[in-house]
């Protein structure tokens, strides 16, 4: 099966940065997503990895290491309106357009 | 420029009773997903169609779960004879790229069917 893992739940500081963290165990790999989810609303893509490195977008960058089976997301000058569900998603089988979901993580950020 | 839209954005059925969830992707996308996501969990991939054709179904949970794209556009997802393990949200996705192609794959959401069986 499928094995995607994150932080259920994080809280952080507005004008702060935070680091979510996201490690898979799938049967293939052909790239993750990260994708934030408001409460009741779809999901948003934000970036997208298929190779080693780090892809920086805005205030959010995403890294990715293929040989760990690891990924972070990473958000910059933290706004109150940042509080959200934050999904990684794994692309496991070329050839399947499918994504495999973590359990979202719940950021909060605090004045 | 819609983005993918689905209704009802709610529905209430009774256990037993049929149900059938709409889902209008962005115009010109080619592949559309079904995810079913529980409270306080991730989404779970249920179906995958390119165009009419259903390439993937092997997230559907039972025989009781029916998806359809006809003409490659509109879907449908039928529940029969619900039960209150079914209670969701029922989220539609739609993507430009082809399977195989070299286009990223963003998948763009609707805003979901919440379902609730009682």
């Amino acid at each position: 099966g499928q094995n995607i893992d994150q932080p259920t739940e994080m809280t952080a500081t507005e004008g702060a940065i935070v680091q979510i963290n996201c490690t898979y165990q799938t049967s293939g790999f052909n790239g993750l997503f990260w994708y934030q989810q408001h409460a009741g609303e779809a999901p948003t893509f934000l970036s997208y990895n298929v190779l080693d490195g780090l892809e920086e977008k805005g205030r959010f960058s995403s890294f990715l290491s293929r040989s760990k089976g690891y990924s972070y997301l990473l958000l910059k000058e933290l706004q109150m309106k940042d509080s959200a569900s934050y999904l990684c998603a794994v692309r496991a089988q070329a050839g399947a357009n499918n994504l495999f979901f973590g359990t979202g993580t719940r950021l909060t950020v605090i004045p | 420029g819609a983005g993918v839209s689905q209704s009802p954005r709610y529905k209430v059925a009774k256990r037993g009773q049929d149900v059938a969830l709409r889902c209008d992707p962005i115009s010109g996308h080619v592949s559309l997903f079904w995810y079913q996501q529980a409270l306080g969990q991730g989404p779970e991939f249920l179906t995958y169609f390119q165009n009419e054709a259903q390439l993937d179904k092997s997230g559907l949970p039972s025989d009781r779960f029916f998806a359809e794209r006809p003409e490659g556009s509109v879907s449908t997802l039928k529940i029969q004879r619900t039960q209150q393990e079914d209670s969701a949200v029922y989220l539609c996705a739609s993507s430009l790229a082809l399977v195989g192609g070299l286009a990223v794959y963003e998948q763009y959401f609707g805003p979901g069917t919440r379902l609730t069986v009682t």
